[in-house]
């Protein structure tokens, strides 16, 4: 059975720092993973998705990396913002599972005090 | 495009009584998947589709139907609710696999089951 855990459970850092953000993974053959941010109240949006065949991805003040031998990906956010307050969720696609199918971890809550 | 729809966003039923929470999208997307969301356990697959006629069990499918009459539309009915139903509920959606497939998001059914 698939394991997704994300540590820490909730982070405080103040506005400019850098966010590091962990997710780890028991089952290494995976298809991909993905990182998502959940606002109070609101449904889940995709930030990054990263293939299993690829060690990064980037967009804007946001990287993902994926070590996938070692079950991890690491979700880094750059000089911190108020508004990037929110929970961020990791999921991983098995290759064992259905194409519908993903497994998730807990979040991370994350507060960017101004 | 209006994405994934969910509708209500909020409903109390009482223990015993059955209902439906909808889930739309126009997206022409094959896979489509219900969710709940309790707090510190993650999302949890209930049930998932590969198409239009086809469904299957997820992680914790018990209490719950579904049905996959059209490519639009993938309802979720509590036969019987029970308190233990009481959680957010995410429909997601995503095209034919492949490794580089997002899942989009529905806003979420909140249930209170007394």
């Amino acid at each position: 059975k698939q394991e997704v855990t994300q540590i820490p459970a909730a982070l405080s850092v103040p506005e400019g720092e850098n966010l590091v953000l962990n997710c780890s993974f028991t089952d290494s053959a995976i298809y991909n993973l993905q990182w998502f941010r959940q606002d109070p109240g609101k449904g889940l949006t995709s930030l990054l998705l990263i293939q299993s065949s690829q060690r990064e991805q980037t967009s804007g003040r946001l990287n993902a990396s994926l070590d996938k031998s070692s079950g991890r990906s690491t979700l880094y956010i750059a000089a911190s913002q108020p508004g990037d307050s929110a929970t961020y969720l990791c999921a991983v696609k098995r290759e064992t599972d259905s194409w519908g199918k993903l497994q998730f971890g807990a979040g991370t809550q994350v507060v960017v005090t101004p | 495009n209006a994405g994934v729809t969910q509708t209500p966003k909020f409903q109390v039923l009482k223990t015993g009584q059955s209902m439906t929470l909808q889930c739309a999208q126009d997206m022409n997307h094959e896979y489509m998947s219900w969710y709940r969301q309790d707090p510190g356990m993650g999302l949890r697959l209930i049930h998932y589709s590969v198409g239009a006629g086809i469904t299957d069990q997820g992680e914790v499918p018990n209490g719950y139907n579904v049905s996959r009459s059209t490519t639009e539309d993938f309802p979720l009915r509590l036969l019987s609710a029970a308190p233990s139903q009481t959680s957010v509920y995410f429909c997601a959606s995503s095209l034919a696999g492949g490794m580089g497939e997002t899942q989009y998001f529905g806003p979420g059914t909140r249930l209170l089951v007394l």
